[in-house]
């Protein structure tokens, strides 16, 4: 069964700062793996998407992130954070883009002054 | 285009009454979806369709009831609400055909609260 971890259930980054929030996934091929983000009473919007081709991604407000397939990882980056990035993010891992999606528990990101 | 609809936004029940939340979208996706999110617990599958007239569960369909009569609509009904089921649903959609975007849109969301 596809499964997927978000370690960091919290984390605080200092505005300008840079940012990286990690992702493992647990699945028997190669996956579709996604980064949403959610504003506190918002739903979810999606930042990037990775299927196959180039391991290093870009989404969209100038987050990256990169596949790793050797680790099982899909850690999302940002080299300068604003305050505006304060918000909830979800790693999700599905065997096609439209399928079922698994969905990690989320890391809630402050960001102080 | 909408995108995808949720209505009500906001609900509060009495236990053992039923209710169905509405789902619709415009965009002539085939695949749809409802989700639950409770804190520390990200959201988790509860029913999904691939086409008008197929449905199948997703992780906690328990006490969920779902039919897909047309492409645009996904109502998710509960049947006999229990606390366990105050949480925030969302509704998702995505094309399924060759081209298609491969990206689940999702709806504002159901925050739904049972006593």
């Amino acid at each position: 069964a596809q499964s997927v971890t978000q370690p960091d259930i919290h984390i605080t980054v200092s505005e300008g700062a840079s940012l990286e929030l990690r992702c493992n996934y647990s699945y028997g091929a190669t996956p579709y793996l996604f980064w949403y983000v959610q504003s506190p009473g918002q739903g979810l919007q999606l930042l990037l998407k990775y299927f196959s081709g180039d391991t290093l991604v870009q989404g969209i407000k100038g987050f990256e992130a990169e596949f790793k397939r050797s680790q099982s990882s899909f850690n999302l980056r940002k080299p300068s954070v604003h305050w505006s990035d304060a918000a909830e993010y979800f790693c999700a891992v599905g065997p096609s883009g439209y399928s079922t999606l698994t969905f990690g528990k989320g890391t809630m990101l402050l960001v102080s002054p | 285009n909408a995108g995808v609809t949720q209505t009500p936004k906001f609900q509060v029940l009495k236990t053992g009454q039923s209710m169905t939340l509405q789902c619709a979208q415009d965009m002539n996706h085939e695949y749809m979806s409802w989700y639950r999110q409770d804190p520390g617990m990200g959201l988790r599958l509860i029913h999904y369709s691939v086409g008008a007239g197929i449905t199948d569960q997703g992780e906690v369909p328990n006490g969920y009831n779902v039919s897909r009569s047309t492409t645009e609509d996904f109502p998710l009904r509960l049947l006999s609400a229990a606390p366990s089921q105050t949480s925030v649903y969302f509704c998702a959609s995505s094309s399924t055909g060759t081209g298609g975007s491969y990206e689940q849109y999702f709806g504002p969301g159901t925050r739904l609260t049972v006593t």
